[in-house]
């Protein structure tokens, strides 16, 4: 069963930390990773990454794709109050049109 | 920047009654898609539909649902007898032909059955 993981579940930190989430897969037929981040409602889209290696930057968000260990990371660096958010991580394959969600992780970032 | 637009963003239905949840696609967009998350677990497939008619549809997707574009702009969800387990945030999504730039998600319908 293809099966898409996060970690942690829930972190708390203080404005200006860095922080990093997992996300590790095991899916068969592998096509793209996305991250999205969820405040009250919409996913709103981050990165898609299909390539091992190759870091996609947005700001103070990075995020990239290992295909050999099946696991992506998103960093965010200097946080502030309004990363707060869950983030979503999925995955995308071929021959469906489904995307697979984790369960997310809750980032709540303190001034 | 485009966006998938869903309304209600709330409904409360009573169990047995039938709701329409309704979305507009970005408009250069072909593939369609409904979402839903219970209140804390994943979020999961429930439909996709492509050129006019379903191109997939997961497990949850049952008799009971049925989705619909009735003319060029809109897209729905109708679900015809509504449970209580039905209840949760439906997202609609949107993407092109080859979700280059991901999917994009709707803000969501909360059904609430009780």
């Amino acid at each position: 069963e293809d099966k898409v993981v996060q970690s942690p579940l829930s972190l708390v930190v203080h404005e200006g930390d860095t922080v990093t989430l997992n996300c590790s897969y095991e899916v068969t037929n592998f096509r793209s990773l996305l991250w999205y981040k969820q405040e009250k409602k919409a996913p709103t889209f981050l990165f898609m990454l299909t390539s091992s290696g190759i870091e996609k930057k947005s700001g103070r968000l990075s995020s990239i794709l290992d295909k050999k260990e099946l696991f992506s990371i998103l960093n965010i660096t200097a946080t502030q109050t309004g990363d707060s958010a869950i983030y979503l991580c999925a995955v995308d394959l071929y021959n469906t049109d489904k995307l697979i969600f984790g369960t997310g992780t809750r980032l709540q970032v303190f001034p | 920047e485009p966006e998938v637009t869903q309304t209600p963003s709330h409904q409360v239905t009573q169990m047995g009654q039938e709701v329409i949840l309704r979305c507009v696609p970005i408009s250069n967009h072909l593939y369609f898609y409904w979402y839903r998350q219970i209140l804390g677990q994943k979020v999961e497939f429930l439909v996709s539909f492509y050129n006019n008619e379903i191109s997939e549809k997961s497990e949850i997707f049952d008799d009971q649902f049925s989705v619909e574009r009735p003319d060029g702009s809109n897209f729905t969800l109708k679900i015809r007898s509504t449970k209580l387990e039905d209840s949760a945030m439906y997202f609609c999504a949107s993407s092109d032909l080859v979700a280059q730039y991901g999917y994009t998600f709707g803000s969501g319908t909360r059904l609430t059955v009780v």
